[in-house]
């Protein structure tokens, strides 16, 4: 079965700090794994996803994600914070059987940024 | 384009009421999700329809949650004798419904509060 762990359920960085939020999978197959963002009264939006091939993911807003089979881990990252990056991060995974995703969330990490 | 859509957008009821939350996805998607997302938690899954197949429902948490989609578009789910411990925000995604990975969009979510 597949499962993920987001470390940290609330995380708090300077503005223009390195933004790192961790994620750890559990998967009997290779996994297909997902970043979304959900701002205040908004619904969840993709920022990034890894499917096969190149294991560091770009997304919107500057994001980036590193998939390590070694670790199992897909943590996002971004270099400089930005203030309007104050919001919910939820990783996924899914083992995308057949033409079924079916996607498996974490908890949930809020990112505060200080000013 | 027009997004996916959930109405009502609050739903404030007493506990042993039921209620009905809809969700109408982007046009053209045939796959459609809810999940329940409380307080604390990550978002559980409830339920997934792919066009005119039978439904996974096997993420809804009791005989009391019921949901249909008509037509092959507008989902409704529905909540029988509410209880306190199901308020939380209830989300709608749609995708496309083919084969292989895909993007799920999500509406904004129904926030129902049981007194």
């Amino acid at each position: 079965a597949q499962s993920v762990t987001q470390l940290g359920s609330h995380v708090s960085v300077s503005e223009g700090a390195l933004v790192l939020l961790r994620c750890n999978y559990s998967s009997s197959v290779p996994p297909y794994l997902f970043w979304y963002v959900q701002y205040p009264n908004q619904g969840l939006q993709l920022l990034l996803k890894y499917t096969t091939g190149a294991t560091l993911v770009k997304g919107i807003n500057g994001f980036e994600a590193e998939f390590k089979k070694s670790e199992t881990s897909f943590h996002l990252t971004k270099p400089s914070a930005h203030m309007s990056d104050a919001a919910e991060y939820f990783c996924a995974v899914s083992e995308g059987t057949g033409g079924y995703q079916k996607v498996t969330f974490g908890i949930g990490t809020k990112l505060q940024v200080i000013p | 384009g027009a997004g996916v859509s959930q109405s009502p957008s609050n739903k404030v009821t007493e506990k042993g009421k039921d209620v009905e939350l809809r969700c109408d996805p982007i046009s053209g998607h045939t796959a459609l999700y809810w999940y329940r997302q409380s307080l604390g938690q990550g978002l559980e899954f409830l339920i997934y329809f792919q066009g005119n197949s039978a439904p996974d429902k096997s993420g809804l948490p009791s005989d009391r949650f019921s949901a249909e989609r008509t037509g092959g578009s507008v989902s409704t789910l529905t909540i029988q004798r509410t209880q306190q411990e199901d308020s939380a925000v209830y989300l709608c995604a749609s995708s496309l419904g083919l084969a292989g990975v895909e993007t799920q969009y999500f509406g904004p979510g129904t926030r129902l509060l049981v007194l």
